[in-house]
């Protein structure tokens, strides 16, 4: 997992604004995630991706964009219709030979 | 969707003692069952998985049990340890499609000396 970052590890933004999280993998790996992680709750799926230049909604999609124009790169921008923002962002990707998810170390977006 | 539920939500266990956390999915198809740790402020880390093909998996003082025909599975840690404290996330997936985790709302472990 260390082959999965993300920037800024902190982010804090005023309401109305637009904010884009960074993820970046060199694990070649084809398919990204990106979760939203809130206190005493589990992870909670945004949006994921299973090749580039495609893109499905997750379970909790409404506020939030993303784009996937390179293998390694998946951003995901928070936009001001995402009405509770301020939380913890996990980016991962999946190993096709294993099925397993790793995870980046997370931004932690605070809306002021 | 797939439904994941976790329990206890908080474990204290005295040191050297053993944990056990629960988990019950909904949808019989899932087939791949990933439990994470994640430290706080952490990111979480795969510790073990387990597949419906297998009844359990052991690594070192972890274990996964899983009873498809219940639909849950299970975690054990023995001999517990201080630097166990954290909190456990047990997810479940199916494998083919679109992978989606779909995780439980995660244990707080607690290991007192």
């Amino acid at each position: 997992d260390g082959g999965i970052t993300q920037s800024p590890k902190y982010l804090f933004r005023k309401e109305g604004q637009n904010v884009t999280l960074s993820c970046e993998q060199n694990l070649n790996h084809d398919a990204m995630y990106w979760y939203r992680q809130d206190p005493g709750q589990g992870l909670r799926l945004i949006y994921y991706s299973q090749i580039v230049n495609d893109f499905q909604k997750g379970d909790i999609a409404e506020g939030y964009s993303v784009s996937r124009e390179k293998k390694e790169s998946f951003p995901l921008t928070v936009t001001s219709a995402q009405k509770n923002p301020t939380a913890f962002y996990l980016c991962a990707s999946r190993s096709k030979s294993t099925d397993t998810q790793y995870f980046g170390p997370g931004t932690r977006l605070t809306v002021l | 969707g797939e439904n994941v539920e976790q329990h206890p939500s908080t474990l204290s266990v005295q040191e050297g003692d053993s944990a056990v956390i629960k988990c019950t999915y909904s949808d019989s198809a899932s087939n791949y069952f990933p439990w994470y740790k994640q430290e706080l402020g952490k990111r979480p880390q795969l510790i073990i998985d387990i597949r419906s093909n297998v009844g359990e998996k052991k690594d070192q003082r972890i274990a996964v049990t899983l009873n498809k025909t219940a639909k849950h599975f299970s975690l054990h840690i023995t001999e517990t340890q201080p630097e166990d404290s954290a909190v456990y996330f047990c997810a479940a997936s199916i494998v083919r499609g679109d992978y989606k985790l779909s995780f439980g709302a995660g244990t707080t472990v607690t290991v007192r000396a």
